[in-house]
């Protein structure tokens, strides 16, 4: 079985340029999430998507990034503009259905902001 | 808003014996927990859930809840230096199944 599927690997932009992230989950999976991993923190959740609805985008921030999730199959991330702070690794993930349901994580992107 | 807090370690274990991880949780109606491992840039992979308390083994893991003291730990037997990782400790953020996870754990298995 194919993972969660993650390009580009590795961006490197200036501030106030934007940059998308793609993500592919697992076939069948109905669930998919972003997150923001900045160095030396945990994940943090920046939007969950049930099929192609938004589910939970309480902690996206909305001025700057936007997500969406096409026919329900793969999604992209979108920051315009990029900021400093905004430099982090994004990690998509997918599971079948519920909390429960085990998260599998993609390899991530990670962006650098100069 | 959930927290979860876990000491961020350094924690150093010598090989073969038992590591032991610690976290706790702000909402004392967090029903599930969550054990992530992550290796150094690489991405967190699921190894313990863990809903009712008590403990639930798996191999060399252990997860142990104790929801009147809000406080889930991991303890790992026989520690190898594989084990060598951040462990992340999550719970679901309420509502949905996002996960809210705590800073990470860094685990150092001396050989």
């Amino acid at each position: 079985e194919a993972g969660v599927a993650q390009s580009p690997r590795y961006k490197i932009i200036e501030k106030r340029q934007s940059v998308a992230f793609w993500c592919n989950p697992i076939s069948g999976h109905a669930t998919l999430y972003w997150y923001q991993q900045i160095l030396g923190q945990g994940p943090k959740l920046l939007i969950q998507f049930q099929n192609n609805g938004v589910v939970d985008d309480s902690q996206l921030p909305k001025d700057r990034f936007s997500a969406e999730r096409l026919k329900g199959v793969d999604s992209t991330l979108k920051i315009q503009p990029a900021k400093l702070e905004d430099s982090a690794v994004y990690l998509c993930a997918s599971s079948l259905r519920r909390v429960t349901d085990t998260q599998y994580f993609g390899p991530g992107t990670r962006l650098t902001v100069l | 808003q959930k927290e979860v807090e876990q000491n961020s370690g350094p924690l150093s274990v010598p090989e073969g014996a038992i590591a032991s991880l610690n976290c706790t949780y702000s909402d004392r109606g967090s029903q599930s927990f969550f054990w992530y491992r992550q290796y150094s840039g690489k991405s967190p992979e699921l190894i313990m859930f863990i809903y009712s308390n008590g403990d639930k083994e798996d191999g060399r893991f252990t997860a142990q809840l104790n929801k009147a003291s809000q406080y889930v730990s991991l303890l790992i037997r026989d520690s190898q230096p594989s084990d060598s990782a951040t462990y992340l400790c999550a719970v679901p953020r309420g509502g949905a199944d996002g996960l809210t996870f705590g800073k990470g754990t860094h685990l150092i298995i001396q050989p």
